[in-house]
């Protein structure tokens, strides 16, 4: 059974920074692109981050580009977004999401069941 | 990159077939065949619904289907019922190899 599990979402101040985690499994890791989405209280998607099966190619939103860096540890099964200088309206639950496709575009079939990052003082 | 555009809302009564578009551009959906449907209830995980324009996962109901003219591709939810009451969006692949999402719509079964 494929399985994505994000956490490391939590309260941090403006300015501050977070590190989320995503642990999959039930799939070969490698083969797969792996995107981050976020969603604000009461809005739409909106695709942040992607990274190939092989960790090579990465793709940022303009929004989070210089901000935010997405990574993987192949040997772990697990995709890291570190969010730096956050702001207010990075606020949102954060969802790991593994690619139909080794590059990041094709669709999405498996969602995790997010995590909640606020950026408030 | 802007959003695809949907309409807010969209509704029907038990039964009857509804159709959501999802506009963009030629740099997205006119451009590639990487359109993507998928289906939210409140508090959960997006539900890959289409895939590849109109490809259906394994195992989903035959109800749900997918369509592109031009820049606007359309999911029609035939044989409407109370489960299908949730909220809706399209995503397609992008000229810059990322992804954009659309508005969303709100279904609402009458």
């Amino acid at each position: 059974e494929v399985q994505v599990v994000e956490s490391g979402g939590a309260l941090e101040q403006p300015g501050g920074s977070l590190r989320l985690s995503c642990v999959a499994s039930g799939f070969t890791f490698t083969s797969y692109a792996i995107n981050w989405v976020r969603q604000s209280p009461g809005k739409g998607l909106e695709w942040v981050s992607g990274i190939s099966g092989s960790g090579d190619t990465t793709k940022y939103a303009d929004s989070v580009k210089g901000r935010f860096t997405i990574s993987r540890d192949n040997s772990k099964n697990i995709v890291y977004l570190q969010m730096d200088s956050l702001g207010a309206e990075d606020t949102a639950v954060y969802f790991c999401a593994k690619d139909l496709g080794y590059s990041s575009g094709w669709g999405i079939d498996y969602w995790g069941q997010g995590t909640l990052v606020t950026v408030s003082s | 990159q802007s959003a695809l555009t949907q309409p807010a809302s969209v509704s029907g009564s038990p039964g009857q077939s509804i159709t959501i578009s999802c506009t963009g551009t030629s740099s997205d959906v006119g451009g590639y065949s990487y359109v993507s449907w998928y289906q939210q209830h409140p508090g959960k995980a997006p539900k890959l619904l289409i895939y590849d324009v109109i490809k259906r996962p394994s195992g989903l109901s035959n109800r749900f289907s997918g369509s592109k003219s031009g820049n606007t591709a359309s999911l029609t939810i035939s044989g409407l019922q109370a489960e299908d009451e949730a909220d809706y969006f399209c995503s397609s692949y992008t000229f810059s190899s990322t992804y954009v999402f659309g508005t969303g719509t709100k279904v609402t079964v009458l």
